[in-house]
């Protein structure tokens, strides 16, 4: 595709929803990444794949937040019971292998109410 | 620990005025250095990078960024800014150990520049 797309936009949900996020990166990349974006913050990082698997998802916060990227392309990020504390930008980006240069989305930004 | 810092987190210009901001960084490992802008609306896009040799790189936009090792910065620069730059500019270094790679991010800049 031309770009990392992501959907939907927007969503909003209640507290103690599950949401799924996705991610369409760039065809051809290998590494995936997603990041979360506060209001008045810089992006922070999640989880980063290498092809199908999970190489560091140290940056999730904590075990309701969950990613996965079945087929090496298309990712979703998974959160449980939501909190209101979850509302954020949440951004993907992708990169071709070797490289560290990443592409980003235009990001999914998520309301808990 | 690593970590980006941004001196200035809302600068106000004047059309045709010079752009300084500033990033410095801590981080150990070999260093490959960004800036990104997020304009109003838009998803954040790349402005410049630093992997290796020339220290003064040039970005788009007539934007460049000036790596100095011995001050662990990376300040971005433009001698005469325009009101179509009013955005949000975000210094990152890339970190790459082993199966972590990740960008680190400073808190941004908010740039707004008036005509």
């Amino acid at each position: 595709g031309a770009g990392v797309s992501q959907t939907p936009s927007n969503k909003v949900t209640e507290k103690g929803k599950y949401v799924e996020l996705r991610c369409d990166p760039i065809s051809g990349h290998t590494a995936l990444y997603w990041y979360r974006q506060s209001l008045g913050q810089g992006p922070e990082f999640l989880i980063y794949f290498q092809g199908t698997g999970a190489a560091d998802d140290s940056g999730l916060p904590n075990d309701r937040f969950f990613a996965v990227r079945p087929e090496g392309s298309v990712s979703t990020l998974k959160i449980q019971r939501t909190e209101r504390g979850d509302s954020a930008v949440y951004l993907c980006a992708s990169s071709s292998q070797g490289a560290n240069e990443q592409f980003f989305g235009p990001g999914t930004r998520l309301t808990v109410l | 620990a690593q970590s980006v810092s941004q001196h200035n987190h809302h600068v106000i210009l004047s059309e045709a005025a010079s752009l300084e901001l500033g990033c410095n960084y801590s981080y150990g490992g070999t260093v490959n250095l960004f800036w990104y802008v997020q304009y109003p609306g838009q998803h954040l896009q790349l402005l410049l990078k630093y992997f290796s040799g020339d220290p003064l790189v040039k970005g788009i936009k007539g934007f460049e960024a000036e790596f100095i090792k011995s001050k662990f910065s990376f300040n971005l620069r433009k001698p005469s800014v325009q009101w179509s730059d009013t955005a949000e500019y975000f210094c990152a270094v890339y970190f790459n150990a082993g199966n972590n790679r990740k960008l680190i991010w400073g808190l941004g800049t908010s740039l707004a520049v008036n005509p």
